[in-house]
């Protein structure tokens, strides 16, 4: 069972590109939770997806930031415009359609904005 | 959630065990104790969790105190690859919701 998917590993963009970041959950996994990690900082909450729905997105950024899980294919986290400060490692994590589990986490895409 | 305790760094010498606290002394009866890793720049990895009773597996023991406000991750055999920062995490299980907040953990250094 592979675990969960994240590409790419490392992307560059330049200020003011447009960033598109996937996540590919666990089999049998319908939660995605995507997180943001600054540099020499902890890890950030962002958002949570079930299937084609955004449960909660109180710690994404109100502009430029915005998150989807379709109902075929993996989540994609997307980041219009980047500035420097978007510069980060993204991590997802996913979990099972149940309570009192726990999430399991891919290896983050690091996004470096020049 | 209720908030976690943790000592910024701790030291421990390869092969011994390393005793990892964590206070919680707000935790209320519905809320589970998470411990999670992350080794540099990799992605965290679930290690344990546990409500009430101790728990074991092939990672890590987790003791929770019979008054739940505080517990140890126990890494019995620590060697160099367990050199990560250990976040505990305490939260109410929702439907669905694994929604966890991250404090900024215990960095643990073991030393050959």
């Amino acid at each position: 069972n592979a675990g969960v998917m994240q590409n790419p590993r490392h992307l560059v963009r330049r200020r003011g590109q447009e960033a598109r970041l996937r996540c590919s959950p666990m089999k049998g996994h319908s939660h995605v939770y995507w997180y943001r990690q600054l540099p020499e900082e902890g890890l950030k909450f962002m958002v949570y997806l079930q299937k084609e729905n955004i449960i909660d997105e109180s710690g994404m950024p109100k502009e430029r930031f915005s998150a989807e899980f379709p109902k075929e294919g993996p989540s994609i986290l997307r980041i219009q415009q980047v500035v420097r400060g978007d510069s980060a490692a993204y991590f997802c994590a996913s979990s099972p359609p149940a309570t009192r589990t726990e999430a399991f986490f891919g290896q983050g895409t690091r996004l470096t904005v020049v | 959630d209720a908030k976690t305790t943790q000592p910024p760094s701790m030291d421990c010498a390869e092969g011994r065990a390393a005793n990892l606290p964590c206070n919680h002394s707000t935790i209320s009866g519905n809320e589970y104790v998470y411990w999670y890793r992350q080794i540099h720049s990799q992605g965290p990895q679930y290690i344990i969790h546990g409500l009430k009773n101790n728990e074991t597996n092939e990672m890590a023991s987790l003791i929770i105190t019979e008054d739940r406000k505080s517990s140890t991750l126990i890494l019995p055999h620590a060697t160099l690859r367990d050199t990560a920062v250990y976040y505990c995490i305490v939260r109410a299980p929702a439907q669905g919701a694994q929604k966890l907040v991250f404090g900024q953990g215990t960095r643990l250094t073991i030393n050959p």
